[in-house]
């Protein structure tokens, strides 16, 4: 069975500033994704950003950024010039390779961000 | 190019009531999956189905519960005589079978308040 574990309950951070927030995750898996996803006070979950584990690049999206380092099982989320729209909860998710089938996610336990002024 | 709606979006029920939450996915997609959430943690895997067929229920629990996702209509995931444990924030999320690792797309949610 696969974790994820995320180790900072609350954040905060300036506007303008960067951020980090951090997930680690165990699996036997070779082969996995692993997502973060945001979710507002508005309670919807939007996808941030996905990362294929065979895929040594970082993902980026627009400001957002990961540090995927897969020996240590660590998938660290870089949000660059915070903005007040970004005051959310945070998940972290893994999801196994499928081969082409749906398979589900295992979500940590969230990061409550706070961007201030 | 509506995404996924899920209503009610809140939803009180009396301790021993039934409460059915309601999933139409995206238009095209034939997978749905159930997550619950409870106050201050993540989403926990319920139940992913195919039209007509459960796939994977290994989340939901035993006694209580169960869902569909019929050949026509919404997915409907139902709660027989509700406990107070049971309220929860009730997530619904779909895609296509081929683009599931892409992430899905989630509804809002139901708020399931048992009193």
């Amino acid at each position: 069975a696969q974790t994820v574990t995320q180790s900072q309950p609350e954040m905060s951070v300036q506007e303008a500033e960067t951020v980090t927030l951090s997930c680690t995750y165990d699996t036997s898996e070779n082969n996995y994704y692993l997502f973060w996803y945001k979710q507002p006070p508005s309670r919807q979950m939007i996808l941030v950003i996905r990362q294929e584990a065979y895929k040594q690049q970082n993902a980026t999206e627009n400001r957002f950024s990961v540090n995927f380092q897969k020996a240590a099982k660590s998938f660290s989320l870089k949000i660059s010039d915070s903005q007040l729209g970004d005051t959310a909860m945070y998940f972290c998710a893994f999801m196994k390779h499928g081969d082409g089938t749906a398979s589900k996610l295992t979500f940590g336990t969230g990061t409550r961000l706070q961007v201030t002024l | 190019n509506a995404g996924v709606m899920q209503n009610p979006r809140h939803l009180v029920r009396r301790r021993g009531q039934e409460a059915r939450l309601r999933c139409s996915p995206v238009k095209g997609h034939s997978h749905v999956y159930w997550y619950r959430q409870l106050p201050e943690e993540g989403l926990k895997f319920m139940v992913y189905l195919q039209k007509e067929n459960i796939i994977d229920e290994s989340g939901m629990p035993k006694e209580r519960f169960s869902a569909e996702f019929p050949k026509e209509g919404p997915s409907i995931l139902r709660i027989q005589q509700v406990v107070r444990g049971d309220s929860a924030a009730y997530f619904c999320a779909s895609s296509s079978g081929q683009r599931a690792n892409y992430g899905y797309t989630f509804g809002s949610g139901t708020r399931l308040t048992v009193v």
